[in-house]
């Protein structure tokens, strides 16, 4: 069974520090792994995704994320918060051995930046 | 993304009544989904479809009907609305990406509807 875990409901932190948001997953297979960004009033918008090799992915707005096998966690890290960062984000996993295409998501994590 | 669009972006409605919400895309994509999203509980699938003549449940399929009209349209149907389907819905497409072995999903700005 595929299912993602975002720990944490809230992340807060100020801002120009680094922020984390982790997000840890399970699949019988190996993962492709997201991470969305939500805005308020808005829809879902990409962020990144791991498919393979270099473990350290790098996305838009300068947000990346580091795939760890190991400890099947995929947390997505940015080294300087901006208060504009402040939103609701999902991690997503898809199994690679799966034709259907289909993504399970995390409950989501609200990111808070304070000036 | 402005490539997909939903309507209405809100709507109020009564339990017992039948609501259509619409998924409309231009990015070409074949595959289409809906999701829910319920606080403190992410998205969650209710309908996919890989293309016009392919619809598949997802995992919160009961009381939902939809219809793929063509490629680029994709409707979701509450036959009877009921208060517990009071939830935010998007709309998503995606298109199988060879070199990369996956697809990645574009989501509509969503619909928030309310059964009283």
């Amino acid at each position: 069974a595929q299912s993602v875990a975002q720990p944490e409901d809230q992340v807060n932190v100020a801002e120009g520090n680094p922020l984390t948001v982790k997000c840890t997953y399970s699949v019988s297979g190996n993962p492709y792994l997201f991470w969305y960004v939500q805005y308020p009033n808005r829809g879902l918008q990409f962020l990144l995704k791991y498919i393979t090799g270099d473990n350290l992915v790098k996305g838009s707005y300068g947000f990346e994320a580091e795939f760890n096998k190991s400890q099947t966690s995929f947390h997505l890290k940015k080294p300087s918060a901006l208060v504009s960062d402040s939103a609701l984000y999902f991690c997503a996993v898809r199994d690679r051995g799966s034709t259907l295409g289909r993504l399970y998501f995390g409950r989501g994590t609200q990111l808070t930046v304070w000036p | 993304d402005a490539d997909v669009t939903q309507t209405p972006r809100n709507r109020i409605t009564k339990t017992g009544k039948r609501i259509m919400l619409e998924c409309s895309q231009t990015k070409g994509h074949d595959r289409m989904y809906w999701y829910r999203q319920d606080p403190g509980l992410g998205l969650r699938l209710i309908y996919y479809s890989f293309d016009v003549k392919d619809i598949n449940k997802g995992e919160i399929s009961d009381g939902y009907s939809v219809s793929r009209q063509a490629q680029a349209k994709f409707s979701l149907s509450l036959e009877s609305a009921i208060p517990n389907q009071t939830a935010l819905y998007f709309c998503a497409t995606s298109d199988p990406d060879p070199n990369q072995g996956t697809d990645t999903q574009y989501f509509g700005p969503g619909t928030r509807l309310t059964v009283l």
